[in-house]
């Protein structure tokens, strides 16, 4: 089956400019995460949906990130008047479960993005 | 809350030899421990991970780890390094009793360099 899909790639914009990311999970998995990985860092966690849960928001780094997933399903991650130090890959992982269960993360292959 | 720590920035290891990533950890409760690995330009991918029973958890592409509650590790171990597995490896942990996604904590990451 397909796995966790990211789009775009690659996205470069213009400092101030919005901008929308999105994630499509492996079919079936309730959880959803997004992380972001500066170059060579390790992840920062963002938010977290769970089902019909409201979400983690709690690594959101300012009020210009929010997120949210439509049906359960796919996500969209949308970053408003970027600044360029929110360059960096933005990956999105999805699982089973997250609660109570050794919940394996599966993660798409993150959008690169540059703010000029 | 819990945290992971991955001492070596860095390992280099000839082709052929045995190699030892290091991962300790911490958490209130009992863990669930895992190992991704990410090659260059990709998301991250899933090696093994540790629940509960065997201490020596067998994983994806000859890896595996050792599970010590005494001395609060989790070192990735292959008998023998390949080129291919140069990448960059991060050790994660979940404290079983934490529902929550930001308690799913990565560690910052160990690059392999594996030299022919």
């Amino acid at each position: 089956g397909a796995g966790v899909s990211q789009s775009p790639s690659n996205k470069v914009t213009e400092k101030g400019k919005d901008v929308e990311l999105r994630c499509d999970p492996i079919s079936g998995h309730t959880a959803l995460y997004w992380y972001r990985q500066s170059l060579g860092q390790g992840l920062e966690f963002l938010i977290y949906f769970q089902g019909n849960s409201a979400p983690d928001k709690s690594g959101l780094p300012s009020d210009r990130f929010s997120a949210e997933r439509t049906g359960g399903s796919v996500s969209t991650l949308t970053i408003q008047r970027t600044q360029q130090e929110d360059s960096a890959v933005y990956l999105c992982a999805s699982s089973l479960a997250g609660t109570g269960n050794p919940d394996t993360q599966y993660f798409g292959p993150g959008t690169r993005l540059t703010v000029l | 809350a819990q945290s992971v720590a991955q001492p070596e920035d860095q390992v280099n290891v000839a082709e052929g030899n045995p190699l030892t990533v290091k991962c300790t950890y911490s958490v209130s409760g009992n863990p669930y421990l895992f190992w991704y690995v990410q090659y260059p330009n990709r998301g991250l991918q899933f090696l093994l991970k540790y629940i509960t029973g065997d201490n020596l958890v067998k994983g994806s592409y000859g890896f595996e780890a050792e599970f010590n509650k005494s001395q609060t590790s989790f070192h990735l171990k292959k008998p023998s390094a390949l080129v291919s597995d140069s990448a960059l490896y991060f050790c994660a942990v979940r404290d079983m009793g934490d529902n929550y996604g930001q308690n799913f904590v990565f560690g910052p990451g160990t690059r392999l360099s594996v030299l022919p």
